[in-house]
Formats: C-alpha cells, sequence, structure tokens
C-alpha cells in the first residue's frame, strides 16, 4: 500500500517560519512535490525534490530524505496569503501521483 | 499562455442521475488527470491519460464513471449514476510530459453536489 501523513493544522503569526513535515511510505517513489491550494481554488504547484537535500525558491524551501521517507516545506518570512492548505505528493514509477491529506496553514497578524 | 479550463464550475444535479465534465489541458501538455477532491481532504487520482491513452485508472469506479480522451487533446468524465458519496471538486490537471517531477497545472475544478 501507499500514505503519505502531514499534520493537519499549523498555524504561526506573520514574519515567523513555519515547517509542515511528510512521511510517506510507498513502492516506486521517484519524488516528492508540494502544492499550495487557497480555499476555492485550485492547487499550485511550489517544489519538487528528487534527491536528498534542500531546494530553495524564494520565502519557500523544501526538503527530502529518501532514506527516513520524509520531507518538508519550509516557510520564511509568513505573510498573510500564505494561509492555506499545502500538500505533499509523491510521484511513483515516474507517472501517477499520490497526494497528502493536506495541512491547513493560518498565518495570524 | 491560457490555463486549464474545466467546465461546468458547478453542477447541482440528484442521486441517480447522470453528469459530464468537460476539461481542455494546456496546448501541448500530453499528459491529463482528473482528480476527485472531497471537501478536507487532498486530491485523489482517478484517471491519467498520456496523449489518448490511459495509463493509470485504478482508482476510478468503473461500475458508474468513465472518462475518455478523443484525439489526445480534451477530455471528458461522466458519472451514471450519480450517489450521494460523489459530492466533491473534481480538478483537471495537465502536464508537459509524463514524470514524477514534472509540474502539474490544475483548472479550477467542478464543484459537484449529489442530492
Amino acid at each position: 500500500g501507499q500514505s503519505l501523513e502531514q499534520p493537519s493544522e499549523v498555524t504561526a503569526v506573520e514574519g515567523a517560519i513555519v515547517q509542515i513535515n511528510c512521511t510517506y511510505q510507498t513502492s516506486g517513489f521517484y519524488g516528492l512535490s508540494w502544492y499550495q491550494q487557497h480555499d476555492g481554488g485550485a492547487p499550485t504547484f511550489l517544489s519538487y525534490n528528487a534527491l536528498d537535500g534542500l531546494e530553495e525558491t524564494g520565502r519557500f524551501s523544501s526538503f527530502l530524505s529518501r532514506s527516513d521517507s520524509y520531507g518538508y516545506l519550509l516557510l520564511q518570512e509568513l505573510q498573510m496569503k500564505d494561509s492555506a492548505s499545502y500538500f505533499c505528493a509523491v510521484g511513483r514509477d515516474g507517472q501517477n501521483f499520490v497526494f497528502g491529506p493536506g495541512t491547513r496553514l493560518s498565518v495570524l497578524p | 499562455e491560457a490555463g486549464v479550463a474545466q467546465s461546468p464550475r458547478y453542477k447541482i444535479i440528484e442521486k441517480r442521475q447522470s453528469v459530464a465534465f468537460w476539461c481542455n489541458p494546456i496546448s501541448g501538455h500530453a499528459t491529463l488527470y482528473w482528480y476527485q477532491q472531497i471537501l478536507g481532504q487532498g486530491p485523489k487520482l482517478l484517471i491519467q491519460f498520456q496523449n489518448n491513452g490511459v495509463v493509470d485508472d485504478s482508482q476510478l469506479p468503473k461500475d458508474r464513471f468513465s472518462a475518455e480522451r478523443l484525439k489526445g487533446v480534451d477530455s471528458t468524465l461522466k458519472i451514471q449514476p450519480a450517489k450521494l458519496e460523489d459530492s466533491a471538486v473534481y480538478l483537471c490537471a495537465s502536464s508537459l510530459v509524463v514524470g514524477a517531477g514534472d509540474t502539474q497545472y490544475f483548472g479550477p475544478g467542478t464543484r459537484l453536489t449529489v442530492l
């Protein structure tokens, strides 16, 4: 089988740093992606990790440890507009995707 | 560049009725996905096409759901007959090629309510 786990909710204040963790169990693992989804909106791509280590894109960074089946998304200098749901997604066998249950991030003023 | 288009945006039907959703992917994108997203959950892959061939439909309830992608461009997802538990947002996404790292671009979705 396959499964992904994420915290259901995270709360932080503007300007802070927050880390959203994702652990996975799957066969044929290729890589870990992160998507952001605002309420009522469509998921939008944030980052992708195929190799161990940290990938940085502006205020967002993503980390992967294949040996630990673990990754995280790091959001720095939080802004109110970052309030959204964040999904990790596992790419398997180079094609199909499994999304995690999502983490709802609330950024407080 | 135009994004992924979906229609209708909203649909309300009664159980046992039929419904169809349409998706037009980004021009040139070979891979097209249909997802079901129940409120408060992550998207669940229903079917994946590579051009006009099916790559994965392992989670598609084939007794009531069907999908096609004629000519390898736009696609239609049909539910017949609908059940209450089909109430969800149906998302279409496309990517340039098929690959675990290829960015998926999502359409706005169709919100289905089954009464």
